[in-house]
């Protein structure tokens, strides 16, 4: 069964913020939520990740509701090359691999 | 830093025949580097994960011996597929655990750029 839960697809306009969001509500307590997104015909790229608290970098901001059940990926100025799709990914710190869902196709458009 | 190469980025082959990509990291070691495939419009599936010194580790339906994946240095994990036939057409991924990573703490993988391979 899968650990997440995404939207298939999502819209944005360029310069505005873009929202993700991801349910995992069988999240255990040594999980961690990453994101990673692909852009086509490329290889994915590593986002954010965290574990409790609320996480960010230089390419976004995660959110991670207290319960844990649900996290949002924040991208805070999206741009046309943000175009991509956008996979939430629940694993343990000692899990051996990722296991990559079907993920948000988040469309950016002027 | 932290950057995975791959070689080459396609390749279109005659059925019947082998192909061998190459997975690098550049800039940092890697003892476990994972193989993924991607088809069209689908997400990313698991094949196997390459361990450097040791025998690789396939997911079901992966047939070990079709997909020869060789990690023989702390920095090169390769992948050959034997006997390719069309079905074998798809995009090829690969990703290496980044080696900071702590027991029981997150783990990044940083990913290649893909190698997309066609078989007549």
């Amino acid at each position: 069964d899968a650990k997440t839960t995404q939207p298939t697809s999502m819209d944005c306009a360029e310069g505005r913020a873009a929202n993700l969001p991801c349910n995992h509500s069988t999240i255990s307590g040594n999980e961690y939520v990453y994101w990673y997104r692909q852009i086509h015909s490329q290889g994915p790229q590593y986002i954010i990740h965290g574990l409790k608290n609320n996480e960010t970098n230089e390419m976004a901001s995660l959110i991670i509701t207290e319960d844990r059940k649900s996290s949002t990926l924040i991208l805070p100025h999206a741009t046309l090359r943000d175009t991509a799709v956008y996979y939430c990914i629940v694993e343990t710190g000692t899990a051996s691999k990722l296991t990559f869902g079907t993920g948000t196709r988040l469309q950016v458009t002027l | 830093g932290a950057v995975v190469s791959q070689h080459p980025s396609w390749v279109i082959c005659k059925s019947g025949t082998s192909v061998k990509i190459e997975c690098r990291s550049l800039d940092f070691q890697a003892t476990t580097m994972f193989w993924y495939r991607q088809f069209p419009k689908q997400s990313l599936m698991l094949m196997a994960t390459s361990n450097e010194g040791s025998k690789a580790t396939y997911e079901q339906g992966v047939e070990k011996d079709k997909f020869l994946i060789n990690h023989a240095s702390l920095t090169l994990s390769t992948l050959t597929v034997t006997s390719a036939h069309p079905e074998d057409s798809s995009f090829y991924i690969c990703s290496a655990r980044v080696p900071w990573a702590t027991a029981g703490g997150p783990h990044e993988q940083f990913f290649g750029p893909g190698t997309r391979l066609t078989v007549l």
